[in-house]
């Protein structure tokens, strides 16, 4: 089936130990986001591609990176961990489904823990 | 700035009841709709879009746009308990791709 996946689904770390989040899809999408979210809040956009083009949203802290070396891989680097970054991290894919409508799919989402 | 509203709830139904969700938006160029379910500690799963004024039926869920009042929402009939999640509602101006979501209502539906 196609899908996206991501790896790990939980992640603990150390204050300040960096960490990588990996995601794949097999849906050929050829946009990918990168999602933060917190309890009982809306996600939230760090970064999206489409296509190879980077787009990183303005608040999103310099602490992230994301690379995307080809279509079917994203993968979200923190470099310094803090507290305040334990939350789950979503992927999430989407493409022009006609009529430039695009519906996002999310994968299991990876669940960071910062010790 | 772009803003999707919801009542953050809990919305509590008996089981077999209809759920209403309920969801206002202020771009007022926003096209595309959509309402996505997310279990507690799982991601969010999309279950309805819609992109016309009126009524889209799938299964128990129907969704409902009207564009002039800028609200969407969403009813389940027979409301079952594994029914019990947040619904997250999320809205797209026309070819954007960057969808602009709520925080969601949580949904209680007990026996």
């Amino acid at each position: 089936d196609a899908m996206v996946i991501q790896n790990p689904r939980y992640q603990v770390t150390q204050f300040g130990k960096p960490v990588t989040l990996s995601c794949s899809q097999t849906l050929n999408h050829n946009v990918m986001y990168w999602y933060q979210q917190k309890s009982s809040q809306a996600p939230k956009l760090l970064f999206h591609y489409y296509d190879k083009d980077f787009n990183n949203e303005a608040d999103t802290p310099d602490n992230f990176q994301s690379r995307r070396p080809n279509t079917s891989f994203c993968f979200l680097d923190i470099r310094s961990p803090g507290l305040g970054d334990a939350a789950m991290y979503l992927c999430a894919t989407s493409r022009d489904t006609g009529g430039r409508i695009y519906e996002q799919f999310f994968g299991p989402g990876t669940r960071l823990t910062v010790l | 700035q772009k803003e999707v509203e919801q009542n953050s709830g809990p919305l509590s139904v008996p089981e077999g009841a209809i759920a209403s969700l309920n969801c206002t938006y202020s771009d007022r160029v926003s096209q595309s709709f959509f309402w996505y379910r997310q279990y507690s500690g799982k991601s969010p799963e999309l279950i309805m879009s819609i992109y016309s004024n009126g009524d889209k039926e799938d299964g128990r869920f129907t969704a409902q746009l009207n564009k002039a009042s800028q609200y969407v929402s969403l009813l389940i009939r027979d409301s079952q308990p594994s029914d019990s999640a947040t619904y997250l509602c999320a809205a797209s101006s026309g070819g954007s791709y960057i969808p602009t979501f709520g925080r969601g209502t949580s949904l209680i539906v007990h026996p």
